[in-house]
Parts: structure tokens; sequence; C-alpha cells
């Protein structure tokens, strides 16, 4: 079975500052997706980044970059210059379309609160 | 360009009811998925549909059903409901194999079942 395990439910951090989200998963896949979303309190999931697994280039999309690491099945997400409006719920979800399946698997998420 | 809309945004049902809901895709997008959210959770997948029909399903009673119609659109329909599916349930769309890309997701629908 595929699994997505997230271990902090929740973190915080100063604004302005840098802060990692932790994310691992488990598949016998070989040709696999992985994203980060984010949901705000306006509920609607909202893809930050998306990493292609036989790519060995780690994914940058401005201020969001993942520490994509295959072998060890991790893919952390790292958030520089952190904002206000980066507090949401943040969810890791991995698709692998070997088969058919085009069904994400979601982590349970972790709370990011950024401070003033 | 619309993204993903869904309706209504908040339904009160009680045990034992039926409830419909209803989602629109993104303009150009060709399937639609269907997700659970229990409160403290990450989404659950119900089910995809693609030209009208079912493409997969995910570990969900036959209670849930759905259709989609020729302008994509598609509804959820869950039937002798259970306290167990208040939720907030969210419509995807994307192109069919394209979901790698990303889904597109609506703001969802809670569901409060008493």
């Amino acid at each position: 079975a595929q699994t997505v395990t997230q271990s902090q439910p929740e973190m915080s951090v100063q604004e302005a500052e840098t802060v990692t989200l932790s994310c691992t998963y488990d598949t016998s896949e070989n040709n696999y997706y992985l994203f980060w979303y984010k949901q705000p309190p306006s509920r609607q999931m909202i893809l930050v980044i998306r990493q292609e697994a036989y790519k060995q280039q780690n994914a940058t999309e401005n201020r969001f970059s993942v520490n994509f690491q295959k072998a060890a099945k991790s893919f952390s997400l790292k958030i520089s210059d952190s904002q206000l409006g980066d507090t949401a719920m943040y969810f890791c979800a991995f698709i692998s379309p070997e088969g058919g399946s085009e069904k994400l698997v979601f982590g349970k998420g972790t709370k990011l609160t950024v401070n003033p | 360009d619309a993204g993903v809309t869904q309706s209504p945004t908040h339904l009160i049902k009680t045990r034992g009811q039926q409830v419909t809901l209803r989602c629109s895709p993104k303009s150009g997008h060709d399937t639609v998925s269907w997700y659970q959210q229990a409160l403290g959770q990450g989404p659950q997948f119900i089910f995809q549909y693609y030209e009208e029909e079912e493409r997969q399903r995910g570990n969900f009673p036959d209670r849930f059903s759905g259709h989609q119609f020729p302008n994509y659109s598609s509804e959820l329909n869950v039937n002798a409901l259970l306290l167990g599916d208040s939720a907030l349930y969210l419509c995807a769309s994307s192109l069919v194999g394209g979901p790698h890309y990303g889904y597109t997701f609506g703001s969802g629908t809670r569901l409060t079942v008493v």
C-alpha cells in the first residue's frame, strides 16, 4: 500500500525566517510524482510545488523548495522568508500513474503558523 | 478562467437522509475526482469520473455514488447518511492522463450530519 507520513502535526515560524516541513512516503513504484498542497482557512487546496521522481534536481518555486531524497523516500518542503499569508495546513501528496491510477494519496497534514 | 466550483458550500442533514453535492470542473478539464476530508485528516479519494464513467474508486461503500454529465460537471450522492459522513467534500479536476501536473481543487462542501 502507498502511504504518506507527515510527522509534524503543527509548526510555527517567525515572519521572514525559514521553516522546513517533513514528509516521508512508501511505495514500490518507480515512476511517481510528489506534491505539496497548501490549504488556507478558505479550504481550497492550492498546489505549491511538484516533483517528478525520475528527476534528480530538486524543484523550486520562488520561496518554496523541496529536498527530495528518493532512496530515503523523503520529500521535505522548505519555505524561505516566511510570510503571514503562508499560515495554512500543508499536505504532502503522492501519485503514481503506473497501472492507470490517478488518485492522490495525502498525508495527515502539518499546520503551519507564521507569527509576526 | 473559472476554477473548480462546488455547491453548496455548507449543508446540514439528518442521519438516514440522502445528499447530492455538485461540482463544475475548471475550464478545459475533463476529469473529476471527489475526496472526503474528515476533520484533522488529509483528503481520502472517493472516486474519479471521466467520459461519464466511474474510472477509479477508493475504499468507500456503495452508499457513495456519482455521476458525470456531458459538460464534465459532476455530482456526488451519499445515501443513508451516517454521523461519520460529516466531512469536507472536495472536488478536483484535471485532464485525463495529466493529474501528475497537479489537480485543481474547489473550496469544498462542508457536510454536517446530525
